[in-house]
């Protein structure tokens, strides 16, 4: 099976772009659906992005994903960071018998 | 506005079973795939099965962590997810979220429930 790599950790400050990697380790990134969730401290994940690109209805329009073949890999990108922005981030997606795979989360601080 | 709400979980000791259900609102059930994830404490995201909806005959798939152990079946009629827990195990202590899936097959969540804390320990 795969995995999904993801920076441990990102920073930016409020107002600024920031980008989360989520890195596929075999096997097109194109080749399955990326979804990512968010998980505030204390809280259940929720989602914001799934099908690569898609927002659920809700999620503000500041988050947006996208996946880059040459790189193997899935990003979200969050623009005007707020500080209720600062959570947990998981990027998941599934195997050929739709087994699904986590990475292993991006911990965002907005300072 | 969807609603997903978990229960049954708690202490049970190793070797034992238990049964979470999950109880949903506000969504037309039977259109979608349901999942189950849970989150040892500190942790990460773990994928533990889904079952899909009735246009696929209802099948499931699991984590090979929990595959022969865990079973998860839905009751479209009462709007109902279940997950049947058997010989637990120290390692499956963590929170369980119920989840709706995006699509009737399975690929990834939308709706999450609040979750419901198992712990197996003696």
């Amino acid at each position: 099976n795969f995995m999904l790599t993801q920076p441990h950790s990102v920073s930016e400050s409020p107002g600024k772009t920031v980008t989360i990697s989520c890195t596929r380790s075999s096997g097109s990134i194109a080749s399955n659906y990326v979804q990512w969730y968010q998980q505030r401290p204390g809280s259940s994940p929720t989602t914001v992005i799934y099908e690569d690109n898609q927002r659920p209805s809700g999620v503000p329009d500041r988050f947006s994903g996208s996946i880059d073949r040459s790189s193997n890999s899935a990003s979200l990108t969050i623009s005007g960071l707020k500080t209720e922005d600062e959570a947990d981030y998981f990027c998941q997606s599934y195997d050929k018998s739709n087994r699904w795979v986590f990475g292993g989360g991006t911990k965002l601080t907005v300072l | 506005e969807v609603q997903l709400v978990e229960s049954g979980g708690g202490v049970v000791q190793p070797g034992r079973s238990l049964r979470l259900s999950c109880t949903a609102s506000g969504i037309t059930f039977g259109d979608n795939a349901m999942s189950w994830v849970r989150q040892a404490p500190g942790k990460g995201l773990e994928w533990v099965g889904f079952i899909r909806n009735p246009r696929f005959g209802v099948t499931t798939e699991y984590a090979a962590s929990v595959k022969d152990r865990f079973t998860i079946s839905r009751d479209d009629s009462n709007s109902i997810a279940y997950l049947q827990m058997n010989n637990l195990k120290s390692e499956d202590t963590a929170v369980y979220y119920c989840t709706r899936d995006w699509n009737y097959y399975g690929s990834g969540s939308i709706n999450w429930g609040q979750g419901t804390l198992v712990t197996v320990s003696s």
